[in-house]
């Protein structure tokens, strides 16, 4: 069963523009969660994570919200710029299964001049 | 520092074939992780160590697949008697074990496998 679920295959987004990727989880247990970036025939590239324990954590242009009420979570990048083209996997794991992460399907972006 | 590298980068094999790929994480983390994406997916457990045992195989998808890390670095995932279904880009991680839950897994390139 698929546990972490990005609903949005491909999101279009303006440069200077903001993106916003959006991650829902069913897994109360889990309790970390991080955003990857893969481009293609690369592997994926980490990019920002949060704990359970916090609802945003930012780093420059990328900004992580935790809705745990919802088990949603949400990465904004503002501005967007051209290299921010590429896939983004949403991913989590759980004190009980440490190490074991679970990705969600990814969501393409591709940011436009 | 290097990364972690993953060697062939393309496999190509027959059905019924055994391979073997090789990962070899980043210097001085002593957790490994393997997982397999296909395509349209995201990536999917399979394996991680820590060390060179084992701590969780769960994501192993038969006694066809086994991986090994008898030295605490370098793995190995075997898989045997090969599958069309096998065909898929097998992606290798490492994270340094920190101690705390916030431990970051860091990828390599993958090796894309295709069995015919």
């Amino acid at each position: 069963d698929q546990q972490v679920k990005q609903n949005s295959p491909s999101l279009s987004v303006q440069e200077g523009r903001i993106s916003i990727l959006n991650c829902d989880y069913t897994n109360s247990m889990f309790d970390y969660f991080l955003w990857y970036k893969k481009y293609p025939a690369e592997g994926p590239t980490f990019l920002i994570s949060i704990s359970s324990i916090k609802d945003k954590n930012e780093d420059g242009r990328f900004t992580v919200f935790l809705n745990k009420s919802a088990k949603h979570l949400s990465l904004h990048i503002v501005p967007s710029q051209p290299g921010d083209s590429a896939v983004y996997f949403c991913a989590a794991s759980a004190t009980d299964s440490w190490g074991k992460l679970q990705f969600g399907a990814g969501t393409q972006v591709v940011v436009t001049p | 520092g290097a990364g972690v590298s993953q060697t062939p980068s393309n496999k190509v094999t027959e059905k019924g074939k055994y391979v073997e790929l090789r990962c070899d994480p980043i210097s001085g983390h002593t957790a490994l992780y393997w997982y397999r994406q296909s395509l349209g997916q995201g990536p999917e457990f399979l394996i991680y160590f820590q060390g060179t045992g084992a701590a969780d195989d769960s994501g192993l998808p038969n006694d066809r697949f086994f991986a090994v890390r008898p030295e605490g670095s370098v793995s190995t995932l075997k898989i045997q008697r090969t599958e069309r279904g096998d065909s898929a880009v097998y992606l290798c991680a490492s994270s340094l074990i920190s101690g705390e839950v916030e431990d970051t897994q860091y990828f390599g390139p993958g090796t894309r496998l295709t069995v015919l």
